[in-house]
């Protein structure tokens, strides 16, 4: 059965701090992992993708990704109110050529 | 690059009447786009992936005679949702991929029947 889990929250961080956000995934098989970002009533919009085991940073984002541990995460640095949003992490399963979303984590950044 | 657009960004309609709703790929081809369903305080749940010049796979439990995909040309998905109820009230997105580096979503569609 195809699943991606996360933490559905809600995280609570101060601004400037780092937010971490977790996600595991079914399938070790997958090759690609996203991580998209929503605001509240509107559509999702990426922040960034990874295919390989390791770190990938972009900007004040990084994404991790443990193939082993079939684990994901996404760390939010010096996070800032606007960053407050839900973050969902998306998978391409095998044989499939749509994304799988978790549920979401409803990240909250406090002046 | 990569924007896809979807419209109407919202509609209200009356019971038992259909809305159509449009997605479009404006700076690229996407043979393939996909159709979501989100209803409050829940994630994306995938309704189904619309081939360019084919019929539209359906996920299961999406009634495919209710929910009418054509996807007519390599840049237009369109999803009418035929006989609305309450029921049918939620925020449907489309998507689209160029393949490789991620999927890009259209603005979504706030449908609300009365």
């Amino acid at each position: 059965q195809k699943e991606v889990e996360q933490n559905s929250g809600p995280l609570s961080v101060p601004e400037g701090a780092i937010a971490s956000l977790n996600c595991t995934y079914s399938d070790r098989g997958s090759q690609s992992f996203f991580w998209y970002r929503q605001y509240s009533g509107k559509s999702p919009e990426l922040i960034m993708f990874i295919y390989s085991n390791g770190d990938k940073e972009d900007g004040r984002f990084t994404a991790q990704l443990n193939k082993a541990s079939q684990y994901v995460s996404l760390l939010i640095r010096d996070s800032q109110p606007s960053d407050s949003a839900t973050y969902l992490c998306a998978v391409n399963f095998p044989g499939a050529n749509n994304l799988f979303f978790g549920t979401g984590t409803r990240l909250t950044v406090i002046p | 690059g990569a924007v896809v657009s979807q419209h109407p960004s919202w509609v209200i309609c009356k019971s038992g009447t259909s809305v159509k709703i449009e997605c479009r790929s404006l700076d690229f081809q996407a043979t393939t786009m996909f159709w979501y369903r989100q209803f409050p305080k829940q994630s994306l749940m995938l309704m189904a992936t619309s081939n360019e010049g084919s019929k539209a796979t359906y996920e299961q439990g999406v009634e495919k005679d209710k929910f009418l995909i054509n996807h007519a040309s390599l840049t237009l998905s369109t999803l009418t949702v035929t006989s609305a109820h309450p029921e049918d009230s939620s925020f449907y997105i489309c998507s689209a991929s160029r393949g490789g580096d991620g999927y890009t979503f259209g603005s979504g569609t706030r449908l609300t029947v009365v």
